[in-house]
């Protein structure tokens, strides 16, 4: 049973870094073809894609945010985290993980976390 | 990295079918078959119901079908029940440099 849970913290200070940490069981990233990503949703806006870790290690970023966000893998501990520089107000969001599968269509998502919950404030 | 269109909500009564729409470019939803469906209740994770536009995970009900013209990916819910009102998010594959686009998701409500 593939299950991924998120954590961090419920409120960020403008200017700070954002530390997300995806928990998940059923599954290891250090499996071929395995990877962890993550996605958030603003209030009434399209879900936007993040980042993605592979079971080699490649991470890839959304263009836009490359120079704000870092993605890493702990497969000893079943954890993925993903750290965001310089947060702002637009940064508020849900922040889902989720697992995805590579394959030879293309790429697939096909568990997700509950999603937390990150305000910007100060 | 443009966002899929979904209408906001549709709604239908008990038995009927309804379909959602997701409308992207030749760039993602009409470039490539890799377009799936996810269902989410409030307070839960999404749930795959449709992936490679056509193609059914395990244990998805039938009633659950995808399809794909052009540019537009459609999800149709048939014989419709009151277990199915969730919001429904689609997402396509964009290519190397734009790998998943998302829509904003339908609100389905049974009547």
């Amino acid at each position: 049973q593939v299950t991924l849970r998120e954590s961090g913290p419920a409120l960020v200070m403008p200017t700070q870094t954002l530390t997300l940490t995806c928990s998940f069981s059923g599954f290891s990233l250090s499996t071929s073809g395995m990877c962890v990503t993550w996605i958030r949703q603003s209030p009434g806006k399209a879900l936007e894609w993040l980042a993605r870790i592979d079971w080699d290690d490649d991470k890839f970023y959304r263009t836009s945010l490359k120079t704000r966000l870092t993605i890493s893998k702990d497969t000893s501990k079943n954890q993925v985290v993903l750290t965001m520089t310089n947060v702002d107000p637009v940064d508020a969001a849900t922040y889902y993980c989720a697992r995805l599968l590579t394959g030879a269509e293309g790429p697939l998502i096909d568990f997700w976390g509950q999603g937390t919950l990150v305000s910007v404030s100060s | 990295q443009s966002a899929l269109t979904q209408p906001a909500s549709v709604s239908g009564s008990p038995g009927q079918s309804i379909t959602i729409s997701c409308t992207g470019t030749s760039s993602d939803v009409g470039k490539y078959n890799v377009v799936s469906w996810y269902q989410q209740h409030p307070g839960k994770a999404p749930k795959l119901i449709v992936y490679e536009v056509t193609k059914r995970p395990s244990g998805v009900s039938n009633r659950f079908s995808g399809s794909k013209s052009g540019d537009t990916a459609s999800l149709t819910i048939s014989g419709l029940q009151a277990e199915d009102e969730a919001d429904y998010i689609c997402c396509s594959y964009g290519g190397s440099n734009n790998p998943l686009v998302f829509g904003a998701g339908t609100k389905v409500t049974v009547l």
